[in-house]
């Protein structure tokens, strides 16, 4: 297996776009995390997927803030209306809960909004 | 709830110099623990792991212990290269399936 594949692994967009960060996660992994890192507030768990079902949307910051999974090998984060603010790296990891591995995670998508 | 607190850093060390980074979490039930590195540009990978209490992981030279008694999953290396310059995050698993992350220890190591 290739991993988990994220994309674009850079995004560079302005204020008021919309911004759609892309994930692929292991093939059989039955959960699916977003991360957000950013040298303030480190590494942050978004929201967690379960068998493509939203599970603990909690860390999601604000409504701007949307993700889906469809089905079980894609998921996206969607940022609409973007701010200057949202500028961090976004990690997707995923994870086979009965082979009780650690969590495997993406290369991240740097995002900047100007 | 769940939480994990890890050293500050940056910590610099000489190439050679022994490397401590500490770990405490607290957590209700049996959580497994995790030590991930972050090179620069890169995603997370999982350095060592220990599923329960007084097992330990070891990899690529690091070592960190479960220590139930102290709440702690201490990270240590004998001897550190230029190549270990990373940021480490200490993580816990916890039964609701959410790892927990540590605010990361960026080591600089010099030659």
């Amino acid at each position: 297996d290739a991993g988990v594949i994220q994309s674009p692994r850079h995004e560079v967009t302005e204020m008021g776009q919309e911004v759609t960060l892309r994930c692929k996660p292991i093939s059989g992994h039955d959960y699916l995390f977003w991360y957000r890192q950013t040298m303030m507030r480190g590494l942050e768990l978004l929201i967690y997927f379960n068998n493509n079902v939203p599970i603990d949307d909690s860390g999601m910051p604000e409504d701007r803030f949307s993700a889906k999974m469809p089905n079980a090998s894609f998921s996206t984060l969607k940022i609409q209306p973007s701010e200057p603010r949202d500028s961090a790296v976004y990690f997707c990891a995923s994870w086979d809960r009965g082979r009780n591995t650690e969590a495997f995670f993406g290369q991240g998508t740097r995002l900047t909004v100007v | 709830g769940n939480s994990v607190t890890q050293m500050e850093g940056p910590v610099t060390l000489s190439e050679e110099a022994f490397l401590t980074i500490n770990c405490t979490y607290t957590a209700t039930g049996y959580p497994s623990l995790f030590w991930y590195v972050q090179y620069p540009g890169e995603g997370l990978q999982l350095l060592l792991k220990a599923t329960k209490a007084d097992d330990k992981g070891s990899n690529k030279g690091f070592e960190a212990t479960y220590r139930k008694e102290t709440t702690s999953f201490h990270l240590e290396k004998g001897s550190v290269q230029v190549s270990d310059s990373a940021v480490y995050f200490c993580a816990l698993g916890s039964g609701t399936y959410k790892y927990i992350f540590g605010t990361g220890t960026r080591l600089k190591v010099l030659a």
